[in-house]
């Protein structure tokens, strides 16, 4: 069965650092793959999408990149962080062949200060 | 902007009651998902409906979707208290454009609190 790991869960960075965000799926190959941000009490905006490596699109201009190395693997990164990155950070992968349903990690909770 | 957005914004209820939300969407779609979201928790996948769809039910579930109205509706119907969390709609775009293909975006949700 397909399973989507996301790390690190929780993080607290000062204004000026730089981000890494890990998402990886196991059980299944050529993924659509996902990063959303969702801020407190807010839906969920849609950052970055991925249909293959090295093809991202982004959907918002942005303080953050994203890569995908492998096939498997997303990262959610920026170079210096702001205040306004705070925010619950969700990779999700793409069932399109089947349900085309979405399926979520458990989340990074990403404090800038 | 093709992002569903949900009615009303909170419900609170009694166990037992029947809980309906809502959401309204802007353009064309292909289909329409429902997710629920338990706090601070990733998203969980409840129901999609397609276009040419109607009605869907999936046990306690109800999904209705009006295409002429852009809404749909989720009913839980006997709520528990384990039913308290966010619930989102998401739209898919239409395939036949091409230009959304793949994404699925979502609405600020309806937070849903069941009271034993």
């Amino acid at each position: 069965s397909q399973t989507i790991h996301q790390w690190p869960a929780t993080l607290v960075q000062p204004v000026g650092s730089p981000l890494s965000l890990e998402c990886t799926v196991e059980g299944t190959s050529n993924p659509n793959l996902y990063w959303y941000r969702q801020a407190a009490g807010r839906g969920l905006q849609l950052l970055f999408y991925s249909v293959g490596i090295g093809q991202i699109s982004s959907e918002v201009p942005q303080n953050l990149s994203a890569s995908r190395p492998q096939d498997r693997q997303f990262i959610l990164s920026s170079k210096k962080l702001l205040l306004s990155d705070s925010g619950f950070y969700l990779c999700a992968w793409r069932d399109l062949y089947n349900t085309g349903e979405l399926f979520f990690g458990e989340g990074s909770r990403l404090t800038v200060l | 902007s093709q992002q569903g957005e949900e009615d009303p914004q909170a419900l609170s209820i009694q166990e037992g009651e029947n809980a309906t939300m809502n959401c309204s969407y802007k353009t064309s779609i292909n289909n329409l998902q429902w997710y629920r979201q338990n706090s601070g928790r990733g998203l969980v996948h409840l129901i999609l409906i397609r276009s040419n769809e109607r009605e869907k039910h999936s046990g306690r579930l109800r999904v209705t979707l009006d295409t002429s109205k852009k809404s749909s509706s989720l009913l839980i119907t006997a709520s528990r208290a384990a039913d308290t969390a966010s619930y989102f709609c998401a739209t898919a775009g239409d395939l036949g454009r091409g230009s959304t293909l793949g994404r699925l975006y979502f609405g600020r949700g309806t937070q849903l609190t069941v009271w034993p």
